[in-house]
């Protein structure tokens, strides 16, 4: 069974630039949430996706948004990139809500993203 | 919102059995407590859960006493490949809006 996979693995950009992010979650699950990992720091909780609406939200900008498909993808974009920005960005998935299985998610390798 | 505390790092050698201990004074009565291992450059990975006493699996045990005010993830006989990030989570069980929060996590350094 496939896992988590998230692209690209790694995204050069420029502040003040957008940068989009891509998840797939594992077949069957409906739910799909974001993190951010800045270097030195723990998971800090971005956004949670469940049936294609935004579930719930961190404590970070509006300029972090993002939305989940019909086939419950999902992507992270992030407007007017900022040099904190710059952070692993990992994408989970779970059955169903966080807290049907115990809040056991299954996470991606992540993506890099750089701004300079 | 339950906080959890953990030491930052932890050392030990081959073939030890290594506790880590989670802090978690204000979890509430139906808070389960959940244990995720990070390789460095990777994604968290699901290891353990447990609500109340011991679970063990074929990976690791979780201790909890019965107050609930902590619990402790131990390892079997670590080997070099079990140097990683071990994060402690306390989460709900079911809907709300609740923030997960993984917070820095303990850094197992695994020595020869």
């Amino acid at each position: 069974e496939a896992g988590v996979t998230q692209s690209p693995t790694h995204l050069i950009k420029t502040r003040g630039q957008q940068a989009t992010l891509r998840c797939s979650p594992i077949s069957g699950h409906t739910s799909v949430y974001w993190y951010q990992q800045a270097l030195g720091l723990g998971l800090q909780f971005l956004l949670w996706y469940d049936e294609g609406e935004e579930r719930n939200r961190g404590n970070f900008p509006p300029r972090f948004s993002g939305r989940q498909f019909p086939n419950y993808s999902s992507e992270l974009n992030v407007n007017a990139l900022e040099l904190e920005d710059s952070a692993l960005y990992l994408c989970a998935s779970s059955l169903g809500g966080p807290w049907k299985r115990g809040y056991e998610q299954y996470f991606g390798p992540g993506t890099r993203l750089t701004v300079t | 919102l339950a906080k959890t505390t953990q030491p930052i790092s932890m050392d030990s050698y081959e073939g030890q059995e290594v506790n880590i201990t989670c802090s978690h004074n204000n979890i509430a009565t139906n808070d389960y407590i959940t244990w995720y291992q990070q390789f460095p450059s990777q994604g968290p990975r699901f290891i353990i859960q447990g609500y109340k006493t011991k679970v063990t699996n074929e990976v690791a045990s979780l201790f909890i006493p019965a107050d609930r005010k902590s619990s402790t993830l131990s390892l079997p006989r670590v080997s070099l490949s079990d140097t990683a990030v071990y994060y402690c989570l306390v989460a709900p069980p079911s809907g709300g809006s609740y923030i997960p929060t993984f917070g820095r996590g303990t850094s197992l350094i695994v020595h020869p």
